[in-house]
Order: C-alpha cells, then sequence, then structure tokens
C-alpha cells in the first residue's frame, strides 16, 4: 500500500468548509483512496473513497487531482461534532486487506 | 444494521489471567479484523479472517489468540500478557474477502473497542 502524508492538525470554524489535504505521491493505478475518521475513544469512521473520479456522498466530498498524487477530503458544513482524528488511506483494489493506517489529522472545529 | 458490536465496553486483567474479546456483526460480512490502538497512535492491524479463516496474521505475540467460531463473531483470546498491552483493541468487518474485486466489498465498519488494562 502506498504512503500518505498529512498535517498533523487543522482547525476550522464552525459552519465553514473544512479542506482536509493527502499526499500519496507513490499511489498506483490500482489504489483506491480512503478516508475515515475517528472520534475521541469510538471505532474509526468510513467516510468515502474514491479512484480518479471526485465523490460525494451525505457525509463529505473526495476530491482527487488528476495525477493521483493528492487528494483533499471536503466537509461542506463543518460542526462541532466533526472534530476527530481523519484517516487518509490508499489500499489495493483487489487481494489487498491491510489497511495501514497513517498519523492522520486532528481537526478541531470551533464554535 | 451496520453495527459492529465489542464485549466488555472495558476490562482489566492481570498478567497471569486468561480472558477473552468478543466480537459481533450481523451484516453478512465474510471478512474480520483485529487492530491494536495505543494512546495518540493509529491503529494497527493485528489479524484478518476471511470466510472464517485465518488468512493475516501481522506477526502478533502468541499470547493473542484469534478465534472465529462462525462468520458472525469473532475473538481475541489473551493470556500472560504484558502491561505494555494495554490499549484500545478494535474489531471491524468488510463485506468481502480476498477475491474481492470491488472496493465498496472492502469499506471496513468497526466497533467500539475494547479499552484493556493490564496489570
Amino acid at each position: 500500500d502506498a504512503k500518505t502524508t498529512q498535517p498533523t492538525s487543522m482547525d476550522c470554524a464552525e459552519g465553514r468548509a473544512a479542506n482536509l489535504p493527502c499526499n500519496h505521491s507513490t499511489i498506483s493505478g490500482n489504489e483506491y483512496v480512503y478516508w475515515y475518521r475517528q472520534i475521541h475513544s469510538q471505532g474509526p469512521q468510513y467516510i468515502i473513497h474514491g479512484l480518479k473520479n471526485n465523490e460525494t456522498n451525505e457525509m463529505a466530498s473526495l476530491i482527487i487531482t488528476e495525477d493521483r498524487k493528492s487528494s483533499t477530503l471536503i466537509l461542506p458544513h463543518a460542526t462541532l461534532r466533526d472534530t476527530a482524528v481523519y484517516y487518509c488511506i490508499v489500499r489495493v483494489r483487489a487481494g489487498g486487506f491491510k489497511t495501514i493506517f497513517g498519523a492522520g489529522t486532528r481537526l478541531f472545529v470551533k464554535a | 444494521d451496520t453495527e459492529v458490536t465489542q464485549t466488555p465496553k472495558h476490562l482489566v486483567m492481570g498478567m497471569t489471567n486468561k480472558k477473552s474479546l468478543k466480537c459481533e456483526q450481523h451484516m453478512g460480512h465474510r471478512a474480520m479484523y483485529w487492530y491494536k490502538q495505543k494512546a495518540k497512535k493509529p491503529p494497527e492491524l493485528m489479524f484478518v479472517y476471511s470466510y472464517e479463516k485465518l488468512s493475516i496474521n501481522e506477526s502478533v505475540p502468541s499470547r493473542f489468540s484469534p478465534e472465529c467460531p462462525n462468520s458472525s463473531l469473532l475473538n481475541l483470546h489473551l493470556h500472560a500478557l504484558q502491561p505494555e498491552d494495554s490499549a484500545l483493541y478494535l474489531c471491524a468487518s468488510s463485506q468481502e474477502g480476498p477475491t474481492s474485486g470491488r472496493a465498496s466489498g472492502e469499506t471496513q465498519y468497526f466497533g467500539p473497542g475494547t479499552r484493556l488494562l493490564v496489570l
């Protein structure tokens, strides 16, 4: 699995969009980008994943650059409950079991 | 139902005790996982079961013994643990096993974890 690099921490004002970047410059053509988050003392929660097209669901949007070497998770209207550690992970599409968590980004949403 | 349950929520044990952690899912998932998470660190994969067979063991010490009695249940048997084994133990499941051709089939759903303290 390709390695990911994320900022250690970020702040965001409540109600504003939170943009969380992730670098994955060694990503392979068959590797997907996944995002999970972990709210304090809870299990990680799946957010979204994508291969090369931008993706959107009820929680967030995922923007992947054309060269696939980086991506951005967007929480359109951050709330205090979005304060969590956000993990960007890349993994192979098939046969790859290992989900290797990097250090993640600690997002603080402030009132 | 997209829930993975884990029991107990908290566990305190001595180094000579034998205990077990339990994990259950009723989503029909065929892959189940154990992770270990130390404070302020990301989760680390320990074991993966696919179709009730152990498919990955990340060089975990033998004092941790996983068991998958059926497709809905996953246990982690603990014996002669050390204080450094104190951590949050997370269980997860995903729809499909190693031959999955669909990325969505490998989306993992996590339980709330068991917080273990070894004295």
